[in-house]
């Protein structure tokens, strides 16, 4: 079964809202949640890393006030939408690795969320 | 910096004919990870495979086989006798180890296999 579930799979919003997605890991403690944008046909970009109790690092690019991350505890981090534009419609997956996570950990990954602003 | 790159945009197969997806790899690291991943259009990350650089055998899986070569920074796939249910997405990405395992994972573009009956 899954060992990192994201929530909800599918949601549809209008625009100039906020929609939130989580990201849990079931079986482990994640020290460490990543969150990816995948826009069709494309590959999935590296928007953000969240670290447990800590700020989010962003790649260049990503407006941080806009997609906002929380990783207030070791198995659930959350990422919000604000203000979400069509443009901002994608489909979001995250990644965790284990905690003490270091080279050779695995990574595992959410099912992903299909964002769709109207 | 990395980078991973798939040639290879779209493939399609008849259905039992063999197809090698192609994955070209670009790291200064001495060690690092590999991997394939099957995206459906459902849109979840199927994981098939993790080689760390060290071990360059070649893994058999069912259908399913890779052939790492270090020399020319390659990890290909080959599905042999594909099925329909092959057809998807397939993402070729590199991990650099660190104490950041996993921020530096990178997804190569993707190849779009279609198997048609």
């Amino acid at each position: 079964g899954a060992v990192v579930s994201q929530h909800p799979s599918r949601v549809i919003c209008k625009s100039g809202t906020s929609v939130k997605i989580e990201c849990r890991s079931l079986d482990f403690q994640a020290t460490t949640m990543f969150w990816y944008r995948q826009f069709p046909k494309q590959s999935l970009m590296l928007m953000a890393t969240s670290n447990e109790g800590s700020k989010a690092t962003y790649e260049q690019g990503v407006e941080k006030d806009k997609f906002l991350i929380n990783h207030a505890s070791l198995t659930l981090s959350t990422l919000t939408v604000t203000s979400a534009h069509p443009e901002d419609s994608s489909f979001y997956i995250c990644s965790a690795t284990n905690i003490g996570g270091g080279s050779g950990n695995t990574i595992y990954f959410g099912e992903g969320s299909w964002l769709t602003v109207v | 910096a990395q980078k991973v790159t798939q040639a290879q945009t779209e493939i399609s197969v008849v259905e039992k004919e063999d197809v090698t997806l192609d994955c070209v790899y670009e790291t200064r690291d001495t060690t690092y990870y590999l991997f394939w991943y099957k995206q459906p259009p459902s849109g979840e990350l199927v994981f098939l495979i993790r080689r760390n650089s060290f071990d360059e055998q070649n893994e058999i899986s069912g259908r399913y086989s890779w052939n790492f070569q270090k020399s020319t920074s390659s990890f290909n796939f080959t599905i042999t006798a594909s099925q329909v249910v092959d057809s998807a997405v397939y993402f070729c990405a590199l991990s650099e180890a660190g104490d950041n395992y996993g921020q530096n994972f990178v997804f190569g573009p993707g190849t779009r296999l279609s198997v048609l009956p």
